[in-house]
């Protein structure tokens, strides 16, 4: 079974504010990470998809790292704006051949203006 | 706009009966997959397809049944329907069916069974 595990479970921040949170997933048969964002009433969206060990990648004020030997990798926001308001989920494939990701139960964050 | 599309945006039926959900996917992608969000869950992963062929499968109930056409587009059909089964049921598509391949959302259908 892969766990998948997000915390905090939501987040309340201030315009402006850094923040960041963290998935933990088993190091054993890692293939890949998906972090995703999902605004209320939209549809998931794709943030990132991290691959190798010490991958960091950025996206405007996101950027995400990896640690496939400890099992985390962690979403990070600087300057937060009320726009970023979402739930954050990470997901994991369970086996390489497929995508069949297994997501994570999500970081809601609300950003205060 | 992820470029993926489902219809409909909304369907609204009674128990026993049967419903089909229609995805296509962003042009060019091969790979459709089938999620479903209910009130309590998460996104669980019901099943994907790679041209034509499924390619992995989720907890998906054996009242329900996929199918992706030669067109690429895909079907999702529920049928005898439970109060239970109300849910969001998204649509994804990827350019391949590989761990690393980055999967696209479509805006979901909303299925609730009076």
């Amino acid at each position: 079974i892969l766990n998948v595990e997000q915390s905090p479970q939501s987040l309340h921040v201030q315009e402006g504010d850094s923040t960041n949170f963290t998935c933990s997933f088993p190091s054993s048969n890692f293939y890949a990470l998906h972090w995703y964002r999902w605004e209320t009433a939209k549809s998931p969206e794709a943030l990132f998809v991290m691959t190798l060990n010490g991958d960091e990648k950025k996206k405007g004020r996101i950027s995400a790292t990896l640690n496939t030997k400890e099992g985390y990798s962690y979403l990070y926001i600087k300057g937060s704006q009320p726009e970023d308001s979402a739930t954050y989920l990470c997901a994991l494939p369970r086996l390489s051949a497929t995508n069949k990701l297994i997501f994570g139960t999500g970081t809601l964050l609300a950003v205060q203006p | 706009d992820s470029g993926v599309t489902q219809t409909p945006k909304h369907l609204i039926t009674a128990t026993g009966q049967r419903v089909t959900l229609r995805c296509s996917p962003r042009s060019g992608d091969l790979s459709v997959y089938w999620y479903q969000q209910s009130l309590d869950q998460g996104l669980q992963f019901l099943i994907q397809y790679y041209n034509g062929e499924e390619r992995a499968k989720g907890n998906i109930l054996e009242r329900f049944s996929a199918q992706q056409f030669p067109d690429l587009h895909s079907e999702l059909n529920l049928s005898s329907l439970e109060l239970g089964d109300s849910a969001l049921y998204f649509c994804a598509s990827s350019a391949l069916a590989g761990a690393n391949n980055e999967q696209f959302f479509g805006p979901g259908t909303r299925l609730t069974v009076l």
